[in-house]
């Protein structure tokens, strides 16, 4: 069954780094283009960043440009998401969703989320 | 960026009833929209893409419209397991971008 899994929340300090990532399975991942998109608590949702299947393409929201990078290990089935000079407005649940093949831009697939909170 | 208002932020209504929520663009957008379902502790799901287009697995109860703007996702007779919060998100262009939600909660 295809999923995907994510890891790497928690609890840390506003300026501080943290690197979430998305285990995918029961799929061939390096077809397709992969997102992130985040949702704080009783807010909509927000989208982060997108890559390419092969990595080469990225585009990332500006509340997060030059502080956030988005890559993947296609031989790994893994995307990451790395988050530097975290600030309290980037506390929210991230999640991984999956482009469909149709419109790389629709979200097919998505996991439930790992929870990031920034504070001191 | 294109921004999604989405009416009613909620609404509560019984099984069987029928169901409209609308989602309003800044700007034209064509077909690009997308709405989805999420419910709590549960992944969220895909319900429509192109606007009208129901993605496979998706209950033929749900369907979804456009004029204009203007896009509407209907449920023609709701079930127990429809109740949820419903965001569509528009795919023309970047920042990708969600309305607000509705809450469809039980009367």
């Amino acid at each position: 069954q295809a999923q995907l899994v994510e890891s790497g929340g928690g609890v840390v300090q506003p300026g501080r780094s943290l690197r979430v990532s998305c285990a995918a399975s029961g799929f061939t991942f390096n077809s397709y283009a992969m997102h992130w998109v985040r949702q704080a608590p009783g807010k909509g949702p927000e989208w982060v960043a997108v890559i390419s299947y092969d990595g080469i393409y990225k585009s990332y929201a500006d509340s997060v440009k030059g502080r956030f990078t988005i890559s993947r290990v296609n031989s790994q089935n893994t995307l990451h998401l790395q988050m530097n000079s975290l600030t309290t407005e980037d506390t929210a649940k991230y999640s991984c969703a999956r482009a469909q093949g149709l419109n790389g831009d629709v979200f097919d697939m998505w996991g439930q989320g790992t929870m990031v909170t920034v504070s001191s | 960026a294109i921004q999604l208002t989405q009416s009613p932020s909620s609404l509560s209504a019984s099984v069987g009833d029928r169901v409209s929520i609308t989602c309003r663009a800044s700007q034209g957008i064509g077909s690009a929209v997308a709405w989805y379902q999420q419910k709590p502790g549960k992944v969220s799901k895909l319900l429509m893409y192109d606007a009208s287009t129901l993605e496979s697995g998706v209950p033929s109860r749900f369907s979804g419209s456009a004029s204009g703007t203007d896009f509407t996702l209907t449920i023609s007779s709701l079930q127990p397991e429809d109740f949820a919060t419903y965001y569509c998100q528009q795919f023309n262009n970047y920042p990708l971008t969600f309305g607000g939600g509705t809450k469809v909660e039980i009367k």
